[in-house]
């Protein structure tokens, strides 16, 4: 069975500073690994995904994820966090094939940016 | 273009009462996913659709919960004898094939409440 971890329920930082939002995952074969942001009553927005290569991944808003295959982690960072990207974020995970399409959500992490 | 669109936003009925939730995803996306996500928790997969065949229902909790695509695009998903305990949001995405590559985006949801 695949899974998901964010260890942390919520994150505080001070607006321009870094952002790091922690995901590990469990999955049996290659990982597709994904990050989503949720507004308030708002449905869930893609940031941006690894798949394969780089390990380094960047995607939207200034967000970029690092792929870590020994730590089996996908840790969310931003160099400079915005009061705006106070949110809830998700990780998740797609496993092999036999795990089927479904993504596996991790349990989100609140993110309070300060001004 | 035009996003995941859901239909209501709101749905508020009582117990045993039966609900359908609307469904409708972005033009040419071949794959429909349909999760669940409860307070304070990360969306859990219900079922999703590759054209108007149900691919995996693995997630439906039992039999009072069913969905439907029969044209391959619009879906809805159906609740018999609503219990208060089925109250959540109800999260549809969409992506372009049912490749575990693929990018899965989420309409804004419709939250139900049963009274």
């Amino acid at each position: 069975a695949q899974s998901v971890a964010q260890p942390e329920d919520q994150v505080n930082v001070a607006e321009g500073n870094p952002l790091t939002v922690k995901c590990t995952y469990s999955v049996s074969g290659n990982p597709y690994l994904f990050w989503y942001v949720q507004y308030p009553n708002r449905g869930l927005q893609f940031l941006l995904k690894y798949i394969t290569g780089d390990n380094l991944v960047k995607g939207s808003y200034g967000f970029e994820a690092e792929f870590n295959k020994s730590q089996t982690s996908f840790h969310l960072k931003k160099p400079s966090a915005l009061v705006s990207d106070s949110a809830l974020y998700f990780c998740a995970v797609r496993g092999n094939k036999a795990a089927g399409n479904k993504l596996t959500f991790g349990g989100g992490t609140r993110v309070l940016v300060k001004p | 273009g035009a996003g995941v669109s859901q239909t209501p936003s709101n749905k508020v009925t009582e117990k045993g009462k039966y609900v359908e939730l609307r469904c409708d995803p972005i033009s040419g996306h071949t794959a429909l996913y349909w999760y669940r996500q409860s307070l304070g928790q990360g969306p859990e997969f219900l079922i999703y659709f590759q054209g108007t065949g149900a691919a995996d229902d693995s997630g439906l909790p039992n039999d009072r919960f069913f969905a439907v695509r029969p044209e391959g695009s619009v879906s809805t998903l159906k609740i018999q004898r609503t219990e208060r305990g089925d109250s959540a949001v109800y999260l549809c995405a969409s992506s372009l094939q049912a490749v575990a590559t693929d990018t899965q985006y989420f309409g804004p949801g419709t939250r139900l409440t049963v009274l």
